[in-house]
């Protein structure tokens, strides 16, 4: 069984400043990991994935995430915070070995940019 | 460009009614999927296709009905649908270990 867990429900940060938005998981055999971004009423959207490879993967508008394998996390940053960042976070896992390409989902996190 | 549609995108319906939630994607994926997004609970897959003429159960199956009607589209049905069911409804499609694409969503109430 694979599961994922997100912490902190709200993340609150000034505009221009760092953020983080915390992702631990669990899974049987090697993890693909992937953060999508909510906006209202929309579905979600593609931000970055981890396969293989470098530690740090970034993705879409200036997001990056950094894979911790002794910690089991896959942290969601961005240096500069912008309002428009503002949105529902969803972090999501599989298993390498799944041929169904079936996702596991966290709760999400709501990031609020505040001017 | 259209990605992933999902018709309709609101719904009400009373206790015991049916209805089918239709999906369709123009990315030529072979796999398909059906979840639904409850407050703090993120998305739970319900069913999914992943390649056509082939459908498994998900994490949350019971009460639902699915069917890969061909490469293109993947509908979901509630025979007798009950307030529990009340969510949001979202259909993603994807290729084989790449990002799944989703559509939009159906906003469903059930009285």
């Amino acid at each position: 069984a694979q599961s994922v867990a997100q912490p902190e429900d709200q993340v609150n940060v000034a505009e221009g400043n760092p953020l983080t938005v915390k992702c631990t998981y669990s899974v049987s055999g090697n993890p693909y990991l992937f953060w999508y971004v909510q906006y209202p009423n929309r579905g979600l959207q593609f931000l970055l994935k981890y396969i293989t490879g470098d530690n740090l993967v970034k993705g879409s508008y200036g997001f990056e995430a950094e894979f911790n394998k002794s910690q089991t996390s896959f942290h969601l940053k961005k240096p500069s915070a912008l309002v428009s960042d503002s949105a529902l976070y969803f972090c999501a896992v599989r298993d390498r070995d799944d041929a169904g390409n079936m996702l596991t989902f966290g709760g999400g996190t709501r990031l609020m940019v505040k001017p | 460009n259209a990605g992933v549609t999902q018709t309709p995108k609101f719904q009400v319906l009373k206790t015991g009614q049916s209805m089918t939630l239709q999906c369709a994607q123009d990315m030529n994926h072979n796999s398909m999927y059906w979840y639904r997004q409850d407050p703090g609970m993120g998305l739970r897959l319900i069913y999914y296709s992943a390649s056509e003429g082939t459908t498994d159960k998900g994490e949350v199956p019971n009460g639902y009905n699915v069917s890969r009607l061909n490469k293109r589209e993947f509908s979901l049905r509630l025979e007798s649908a009950a307030p529990s069911q009340t969510s949001v409804y979202f259909c993603a499609s994807s290729q084989l270990d790449q990002p799944q694409h989703f559509g939009d969503g159906t906003r469903l109430s059930i009285l």
